[in-house]
């Protein structure tokens, strides 16, 4: 069955700290695999994605994610935190000969000063 | 942005009600979704369309039904809303050619009440 896992449901860092969400997925399939943010009483936004080639990939505010096989895994990383990137982050996993997609329950970032 | 709306933003319904929600698209992408979020679940899918006419369901698909008569419109109907259905409804669309194949783009949601 397919699933995404994420399971830090809260975090909190520190303005100009290092910041890495966990992702963990399950699927038969080849995976494409993404990271969407959520601010408050707003839409999904695309933050990167990965469909194949380099395991590192760069995205959008400053993101990048890591695609590791072998873990099951596409983490998504911030060298340095903004006030600004505190919002609601999903992982999804979708598959190269499917039409859906399965999101995990997201991880809510908290930045204090 | 992609071009995606939803109608209406905000509903409030009683229970026992018929519900309708609106996406509209103006990108021609042949996908649509329609998603519902809740806390502690992130977002479930619940029918989506792969084509005018053609729909299929998702994980959560009980109680709703959809139609897509034409490519810009993809409706969501609640036949009779119940308290469960108390949501936050998301459509998203996704083109099948390019760089963007694969790629999911959402509305802005729909919050839907139902007392």
């Amino acid at each position: 069955a397919q699933s995404v896992t994420q399971p830090d449901i809260h975090i909190t860092v520190s303005e100009g700290a290092s910041l890495e969400l966990r992702c963990n997925y399950s699927y038969g399939a080849t995976p494409y695999l993404f990271w969407y943010v959520q601010s408050p009483g707003q839409g999904l936004q695309l933050l990167l994605k990965y469909f194949s080639g380099d395991t590192l990939v760069q995205g959008i505010k400053g993101f990048e994610a890591e695609f590791k096989r072998s873990q099951s895994s596409f983490n998504l990383r911030k060298p340095s935190v903004h006030w600004s990137d505190a919002a609601e982050y999903f992982c999804a996993v979708g598959a190269h000969t499917g039409n859906q997609f399965y999101f995990g329950t997201g991880t809510s970032l908290t930045v204090i000063p | 942005d992609a071009g995606i709306t939803q109608s209406p933003r905000h509903k409030v319904t009683e229970t026992g009600t018929p519900v309708t929600l609106r996406c509209h698209q103006t990108e021609n992408h042949r996908y649509m979704y329609w998603y519902r979020q809740d806390p502690g679940h992130g977002l479930r899918l619940i029918h989506y369309s792969y084509g005018v006419k053609d729909t299929d369901k998702g994980e959560v698909s009980d109680g709703y039904s959809v139609s897509r008569s034409k490519t810009e419109d993809f409706l969501l109907t609640l036949e009779s809303a119940t308290s469960s259905q108390t949501s936050v409804y998301f459509c998203a669309i996704r083109g099948t050619s390019g760089k963007q194949s694969y790629e999911q783009y959402f509305g802005p949601g729909t919050r839907l009440t139902v007392t």
